[in-house]
């Protein structure tokens, strides 16, 4: 019963380091999200991918790449990480018609130093 | 004008009270919306779908109005359980599975 499973679940870097966020869904879902919740901001999507080997950026894409590996999997990579890049990271599954709600992990949080 | 704007918070009220939470939302294209529940620092997670009839659940009842493009979501008999944040969420009209969250409202049910 695991759902959407993220890793790490905490992080910290150095500013210029680079890391993959790794994502995985167990429910079959066609589409993916990644999110990011900052204090006052609310949840941002970053980027998201409707189905396999499809992937689009949403509101917040800069300093950002990912890879949907698979139908299970999607991940977010920092190239070149930045202190404006501390943040929680949320990633979400859903089966992707408009009118079905998503499911998230428990989230990654990153501390850019 | 935000895409989902909800009511400021916080919202501190007894147990056993009544509290409504409102959003609007700015496209008119939108066609599913959703409440979350969000505890500290943990993932949101669904706390109900919105239905145009309105649509409740227990204590809790989801009213939406297309036509003022607006959204509540009411708690009766608060329990201290019930204290979280609550996001209210608007798919990207035409474009899917992308949904919008409001900032989130945060209630604080005391003994």
């Amino acid at each position: 019963n695991a759902g959407v499973t993220q890793t790490p679940k905490f992080q910290v870097l150095k500013t210029g380091q680079s890391m993959t966020l790794q994502c995985a869904q167990d429910m079959n879902h066609n589409s993916m999200y990644w999110y990011r919740q900052d204090p006052g901001m609310g949840l941002r999507l970053i980027y998201y991918s409707a189905s396999e080997g499809t992937t689009d950026k949403g509101e917040v894409p800069n300093g950002y790449n990912v890879s949907r590996l698979n139908k299970r999997e999607f991940s977010l990579r920092l190239e070149s990480a930045a202190p404006s890049q501390t943040s929680v990271y949320f990633c979400a599954s859903a089966w992707g018609a408009s009118n079905q709600p998503q499911h998230f992990g428990d989230g990654t949080r990153l501390s850019i130093l | 004008r935000k895409e989902v704007e909800q009511d400021p918070g916080p919202f501190n009220v007894p147990e056993g009270a009544t509290v409504a939470f409102n959003c609007t939302y700015s496209n008119s294209a939108s066609q599913s919306f959703f409440w979350y529940r969000q505890d500290c620092r943990k993932e949101p997670k669904l706390l109900m779908s919105v239905y145009s009839s309105g649509n409740e659940d227990g204590r809790f009842t989801a009213q939406l109005n297309r036509a003022s493009q607006y959204i509540s979501l009411l708690i009766r008999d608060s329990k201290l359980s019930d204290s979280a944040t609550y996001l209210c969420v608007v798919n990207y009209g035409s474009q899917g599975g992308k949904l919008i969250f409001g900032q989130g409202t945060e209630l604080s049910v005391k003994p």
